[in-house]
């Protein structure tokens, strides 16, 4: 298995702009998570989804940001209008298991988002 | 209440010693505690992880220790080697995610093993 796979894995955008990420999660995996990470807050859940369907999404920090899952292998972030702020890694990550947590999350190599 | 603590933030350990890394929550509902490593421009993945009913789990050079009733647990890397430098993540949940039983990770500490 190719594990989960992100797109891109570098993003350089200028303020204003919309800003799409995506995601293909492992195969038969029912749980997808996108995370948040910078050093100043670390790892942050935005929202996390179950059979496509968002589950929480209270982890968004403003509507600026949405996320779709239209299947089981594909899920976007998008951010519009893009802010400085906003700059950071964004991480997918998914499980199988049920609906636990130890359920070992397979997080992608992440998309490097810088918005100048 | 939904915190984790992790603690130090850095650490730089020589080759052959022991690597500490501390976490402390508050919220008595969290049951399932994991331990991530991330290399730099990778995904966090999973290392160990423990649950309460037991207050110590091993696995190779690797253990978490746990207290319950301090609400902390620890990560010990015996006979640390340079290729475990890496960023480090506690983490912890409440339950099944249709609980609401999210994963919750610390900062993170980046221990650095000096050859």
């Amino acid at each position: 298995d190719a594990g989960v796979i992100q797109s891109p894995r570098h993003e350089v955008t200028e303020m204003g702009q919309e800003v799409t990420l995506r995601c293909k999660p492992i195969s038969g995996h029912d749980y997808l998570f996108w995370y948040r990470q910078t050093m100043m807050r670390g790892l942050e859940l935005l929202i996390y989804f179950n059979n496509n369907v968002p589950i929480d999404d209270s982890g968004m920090p403003e509507d600026r940001f949405s996320a779709k899952m239209p299947n089981a292998s594909f899920s976007t972030l998008k951010i519009q209008p893009s802010e400085p702020r906003d700059s950071a890694v964004y991480f997918c990550a998914s499980s199988w298991g049920q609906g636990r947590p130890d359920s070992p999350l397979h997080f992608g190599n992440g998309t490097r988002l810088t918005v100048t | 209440q939904q915190q984790v603590k992790q603690s130090p933030q850095s650490l730089i350990v020589q080759k052959g010693g022991i690597s500490i890394i501390n976490c402390a929550y508050e919220n008595t509902a969290f049951d399932y505690f994991p331990w991530y490593q991330q290399f730099p421009g990778k995904g966090p993945a999973l290392l160990i992880a423990i649950r309460p009913d037991v207050s110590e789990k091993k696995e190779g050079r690797f253990t978490i220790s746990f207290n319950k009733s301090a609400k902390q647990f620890s990560l010990h890397i015996m006979d640390s080697q340079p290729g475990d430098s890496a960023t480090y993540f506690c983490a912890a949940s409440p339950g099944r995610y249709n609980q609401g039983g999210k994963l919750i990770f610390g900062q993170g500490t980046e221990l650095s093993v000096k050859p």
